[in-house]
């Protein structure tokens, strides 16, 4: 199975700063249709999972744009720029290039 | 308004059977690859089985396997989750998903315990 490594495990920011999560993954993410099936999803403290970045940069509508996805192959980062209260909670990557799908296993956002 | 509810849960001995069911409106279910991803307390996140849209196809994770059943009724726009042989370890909120993980079901707690 495709391991995705996340880095940090947790993040604490001040409301404004700009953070990145990062996820590796053991395997290259590129499909051999040409598309690479990374996600980013945010849990919310008792919510469930929302969809923020599909396709490793496209923003989910309704998703503010202070988010944003990039990467290629094995690398991939989350970036938000500007934190705000809201954005409290753990990210997660996920891929489904390759079966079975994978998660990995979270960054926790603090808000200082 | 795009919906997916989750029923089924609760308390369950080790052993016993449960079925979950999610119900979804507000999109052409029949369209969508669906799922079950789940998340025991304090945990991260963990797919459990997926489904094909018209349900001929079907994947489980290898510790679910033989054990649990995802199937899906289009006409009734339902997921299911037929849950077996349960152990403690399965123990945890189960969420319904579309497999692009676009939408989300609130979750049903499943706790398996004697």
């Amino acid at each position: 199975d495709v391991v995705l490594t996340q880095t940090p495990p947790t993040l604490s920011a001040t409301i404004g700063q700009s953070v990145s999560i990062s996820c590796r993954s053991s395997q290259s993410l590129l499909h051999s249709n040409g598309n690479t099936y990374l996600n980013w999803l945010l849990q919310r403290p008792g919510q469930p999972p929302q969809l923020l970045i599909y396709l490793v940069s496209r923003l989910e509508s309704g998703v503010p744009n202070r988010f944003s996805g990039s990467g290629s192959g094995t690398d991939f980062t989350l970036k938000i720029s500007g934190v705000e209260a809201e954005d409290l909670g753990v990210y997660y990557c996920v891929q489904s290039t390759h079966a079975p799908l994978t998660f990995g296993s979270g960054t926790k956002l603090e808000i200082k | 308004e795009v919906q997916l509810v989750e029923s089924g849960g609760g308390l369950v001995q080790p052993g016993r059977s449960l079925k979950l069911s999610c119900a979804a409106s507000g999109f052409t279910f029949s369209n969508y690859y669906m799922a079950w991803v789940r998340q025991a307390p304090t945990k991260g996140l963990e797919w459990v089985a997926y489904i094909s849209t018209g349900g001929g196809s079907t994947y489980y994770r290898d510790s679910v396997k033989g054990r649990f059943t995802i199937s899906r009724d289009n006409a009734k726009s339902t997921l299911y989750l037929q849950m077996d042989s349960l152990r403690s370890e399965d123990t945890a909120t189960y969420y319904c998903t579309t497999l692009g993980f676009d939408y989300w079901g609130q979750g049903v707690m499943v706790t398996v315990s004697s």
